[in-house]
């Protein structure tokens, strides 16, 4: 039982590349979410999946697109880097929405230079 | 959409000392307020959590009271250790899955 699974763990982009983050979970949770982690700012929600087949933008959702391939896997894509999204960014998944703990992945360490 | 604020944004206590941590939330059908630690280079854990029909809960060390007329909660760890240490978030949710989380305490138990 992993949890959630995050990959990779450490990425440099250079400024208008792309790329895809990968999040997958194994506690058979129905929701998922994308955060980014900012010094001083606490965490930060960019996109999320309440159900298999449905996402919507959270707080800050330019920039990025995300796709719920099927029930386990939430994943994250930068279509065209900008320093300003070098960030840690988090996965968290819950049993059914918001009114339960997150359980969250490892991180991404995002660096666009 | 929810604010939540957070203070002290950095506290250290003597090991064996109480902290408390305090934050304020604006929207007032928020009902879910957990509590997460992050150690250095780790991912937060959830370490507690309390729903609107309940003032305070506790768990061993830790304890989180409520106060919804204020829109305010605590969390108080006692008899800290240096294991202790760590970032500290709390959040508050009104199930639109869009969980707001303050900007964290970074706790530090000197031994």
């Amino acid at each position: 039982n992993a949890g959630v699974t995050q990959t990779p763990k450490f990425q440099v982009l250079k400024t208008g590349q792309s790329m895809t983050l990968q999040c997958a979970q194994d506690m058979n949770h129905n929701s998922m979410y994308w955060y980014r982690q900012d010094p001083g700012m606490g965490l930060r929600l960019i996109y999320y999946s309440a159900s298999e087949g449905t996402t919507d933008k959270g707080e800050v959702p330019n920039g990025y697109n995300v796709s719920r391939l099927n029930k386990r896997e939430f994943s994250l894509r930068l279509e065209s880097a900008a320093p300003s999204q070098t960030s840690v960014y988090f996965c968290a998944s819950s049993r059914d929405g918001s009114l339960y703990g997150y359980t969250f992945g490892s991180g991404t360490r995002l660096t666009v230079v | 959409g929810e604010n939540v604020e957070q203070h002290p944004s950095t506290l250290s206590v003597q090991e064996g000392d109480s902290a408390v941590i305090k934050c304020t939330y604006s929207d007032s059908a928020s009902n879910y307020f957990p509590w997460y630690k992050q150690e250095l280079g780790k991912r937060p854990q959830l370490i507690i959590d309390i729903r609107s029909n309940v003032g305070e809960k506790k768990d061993q060390r830790i304890a989180v009271t409520l106060n919804k007329t204020a829109k305010h909660f605590s969390l108080h760890i006692t008899e800290t250790q240096p294991e202790d240490s760590a970032v500290y978030f709390c959040a508050a949710s009104n199930n639109n899955n869009d969980m707001r989380f303050g900007a964290g305490t970074r706790l530090t138990v000197k031994p």
